[in-house]
Parts: C-alpha cells; structure tokens; sequence
C-alpha cells in the first residue's frame, strides 16, 4: 500500500441527487476516519470507524448521509438526496491502534452540488 | 478538547527556519500536541507529535513550554515546498476513544523564495 486512497477525486452532482465515495485504507490499519472540509476552514469530524464497527457519529452527519465499512476493509460515505451545503472536500484517514503516530490522510473527493 | 489558537499566516524566506506558534493553555495533562500540514488540494499530513519533551524528527521539530501551555513548530530550513497550512491540533478523545482529531483554520505559511 502506498497510502489512503479515494474515489472519486472530484465529483460534481445536481441538487437531489445521491452520490457516493469510496475510501480504500492502508491494509493494516483498523481504524477509519470520515472529515469533511470547506473552503478556509480546518477538517470537520463526520465518523470513525474501528474494523467494521461504527462507533461515533458527528452532529454534521444528518440522516441523509450514510457511511459502511463492510468487513473492516473499504468504507463508504453516501450522500442522498444531495444540497449545495454539501459541497465541499470529504476526506478519509486511517490508523493503526492508538494514534499516538499520526493518521494518514487521503487526497480526499471534492464535491461540488450545483 | 482544548482549544488552539494559531497566527493566521506567516512569511518566512526560503532557507531560513519557520517558527509557527501555537497557544492552548486549556490542555489538560494527558493531552498531546499535534502538528500536522496541508499543502493546496491535498489531504493533511502528520508532521510531528509530543506531550511534554521537545522532539524532533525528519520533518520537524517541535518545542513545547515546560507549563505546556504554548509549543512551537520549526522547520529549520524552510523550502517552497514547505508552503502549506499547518495545524496544531490537540488530540481528543470521545467516549469511544476514537481519538478524533479538531483542527482549527491553522496557520498559512508562505516560503518567499
């Protein structure tokens, strides 16, 4: 593995529409990360996952976003019914264990609702 | 989680070092500090951590005051490439322990060539 990978890169999606992005981690790390970042503004926190357990949900995750990590490998964040509050930049970390050594960031998709 | 409180931008001319400031005097003791960077359209990348010891690695090194109330970041031979956002970052923890991590708006370093 050479890192955390995202799909797509950019995505641009109308009004109403769903989309959903995928985050392939490193191999070995249990935990996962879903942040979402807008323009000017650090990354906000959205979910976590540790192997295929989701264990902690932001207050910014409506029910209109959904995320899976099935079998504790990839994970999925899906948008439905999309607004243009949405757009911004969702991006994916992972780590192995305790943290203490610093996630590893994907490049992250870019969402753009028009 | 204790809050940060950085300098909005800085300048710092290629070839010398970079000293980013970071202020949180609300940490607590079991809290670490963390740097990490974001160069444009790129995700953040982990630069250093620490608690009470300055450390120092390949990338960085970072100074911590002895009340831990404020570090700093240095990078001492800043390059173009070292242009970016850099955040500081004190890692929390849910009741989970998933130990997420809340970035403020960070610092914006420009390297002037």
């Amino acid at each position: 593995d050479t890192g955390v990978s995202q799909n797509p890169r950019h995505k641009i999606t109308k009004r109403g529409q769903n989309v959903t992005f995928r985050c392939d981690p490193i191999s070995e790390h249990n935990r996962l990360y879903w942040y979402r970042q807008t323009l000017g503004q650090g990354p906000e926190f959205l979910t976590y996952f540790q192997n295929e357990a989701q264990l902690e949900k932001s207050r910014l995750l409506s029910d209109r976003f959904s995320a899976e990590r099935p079998k504790g490998s990839f994970s999925t964040l899906e948008i439905q019914r999309t607004e243009q509050g949405d757009s911004a930049m969702y991006l994916c970390a992972s780590v192995y264990g305790r943290a203490n050594y610093g996630y590893t960031f994907g490049s992250g998709t870019r969402l753009t609702v028009v | 989680d204790a809050k940060t409180t950085q300098p909005p931008s800085m300048d710092c001319a290629e070839g010398r070092a970079a000293n980013l400031p970071c202020n949180h005097s609300t940490i607590s003791g079991n809290e670490y500090v963390y740097w990490y960077r974001q160069i444009h359209s790129q995700g953040p990348q982990y630069i250093i951590h620490g608690l009470k010891n300055n450390e120092t690695n390949e990338m960085a090194s970072l100074i911590i005051t002895e009340d831990r109330k404020s570090s700093t970041l240095i990078l001492p031979h800043a390059t173009l490439r070292d242009t970016a956002v850099y955040y500081c970052i004190v890692r929390g923890e849910s009741n989970f322990g998933n130990e997420k991590l809340t970035f403020g708006t960070g610092t914006r370093l420009t390297i002037i060539p």
